[in-house]
C-alpha cells in the first residue's frame, strides 16, 4: 500500500517536444504527490508538487496533473529541453507520516538536440 | 541560505568494513531524514530525526545501520560491517515544519561502495 509505480523507466525526447511521464499510487491516504529532478552527482529537488484537491498545476513548462479516482498522477514537461535531461521521480506522503516520502523508481529522460 | 551538507562525497570500503557519513542540515531545519538510493531506483527512508529525536526508524537495518543526530543539528550515519548490498548513495534531507511542500532539502548525498 506504500508503493508509488513509475514509468516509463527512460524517455527520449527531441527538443522542443513533450516530455510525459506517468505515476500510480494504491495508498489513498497519500494527500501531497511532488515531483523531484535528479542530476548526476547531486541530490533530488523539488520540481513542483500538488495535492489532490486540484486536478492540474501548471509552473511555467512544468505541468502536474492529478486523477484521484484512478490514483493516478503524471508530470508534462512541455518544449522540452536539453538541459531538461535529468532523472524524474514522482513521490507521495501522507499527513501523520511527518512528510516521509516514498518516492517512485525514477524516468531517465534524455532530450536530444 | 546554504543547502544540506554531506560528506564523503565518495567512500570505497571492503566489506566487513565498518563507515560513516556526515550530515549538516539547513539552519533552523528541525527534521532531518537519511535515505539510501540505490542504483537505478529511487530513494528509500532509513530514518527521520525530529530536532535529536527519532521519530522513525522502522526501516533501518539495526543489526548493522546506526545513526544519531548531535544535539539536534549534525547526524552521523554508520554502518558496522559493510555488505555488498549496502553500495547506494546515501542521502541526507532536512525539512522545516514536518517537511513536504514546507521545505525538504537534499544534500548531494555520499557514494559508498562496497568491495
Amino acid at each position: 500500500q506504500q508503493q508509488v509505480k513509475q514509468s516509463p523507466q527512460s524517455l527520449i525526447v527531441q527538443k522542443g517536444g513533450i516530455s510525459i511521464i506517468n505515476c500510480a499510487y494504491e495508498n489513498t491516504a497519500f494527500d501531497y504527490f511532488p515531483w523531484y529532478q535528479q542530476f548526476p552527482g547531486k541530490g533530488p529537488a523539488l520540481l513542483i508538487a500538488i495535492r489532490p484537491d486540484v486536478s492540474e498545476k501548471k509552473e511555467g513548462r512544468f505541468t502536474i496533473s492529478f486523477n484521484k479516482s484512478a490514483k493516478q498522477f503524471s508530470l508534462h514537461i512541455m518544449d522540452s529541453q536539453p538541459g531538461d535531461s535529468a532523472t524524474y521521480f514522482c513521490a507521495a506522503s501522507k499527513a501523520g507520516s511527518a512528510r516521509q516520502l516514498t518516492f517512485g523508481s525514477g524516468t531517465q529522460l534524455t532530450v536530444l538536440p | 541560505e546554504a543547502g544540506v551538507a554531506q560528506s564523503p562525497r565518495y567512500k570505497i570500503i571492503e566489506k566487513r568494513q565498518s563507515v560513516a557519513f556526515w550530515c549538516n542540515p539547513i539552519s533552523g531545519h528541525a527534521t532531518l531524514y537519511w535515505y539510501q538510493q540505490i542504483l537505478g531506483q529511487g530513494p528509500k527512508l532509513l530514518i527521520q530525526f525530529q530536532n535529536n529525536g527519532v521519530v522513525d526508524d522502522s526501516q533501518l537495518p539495526k543489526d548493522r545501520f546506526s545513526a544519531e543526530r548531535l544535539k539536534g543539528v549534525d547526524s552521523t550515519l554508520k554502518i558496522q560491517p559493510a555488505k555488498l548490498e549496502d553500495s547506494a548513495v546515501y542521502l541526507c534531507a532536512s525539512a522545516s515544519l514536518g517537511g513536504g511542500e514546507y521545505g525538504y532539502t537534499f544534500g548531494s548525498g555520499t557514494r559508498l561502495t562496497v568491495v
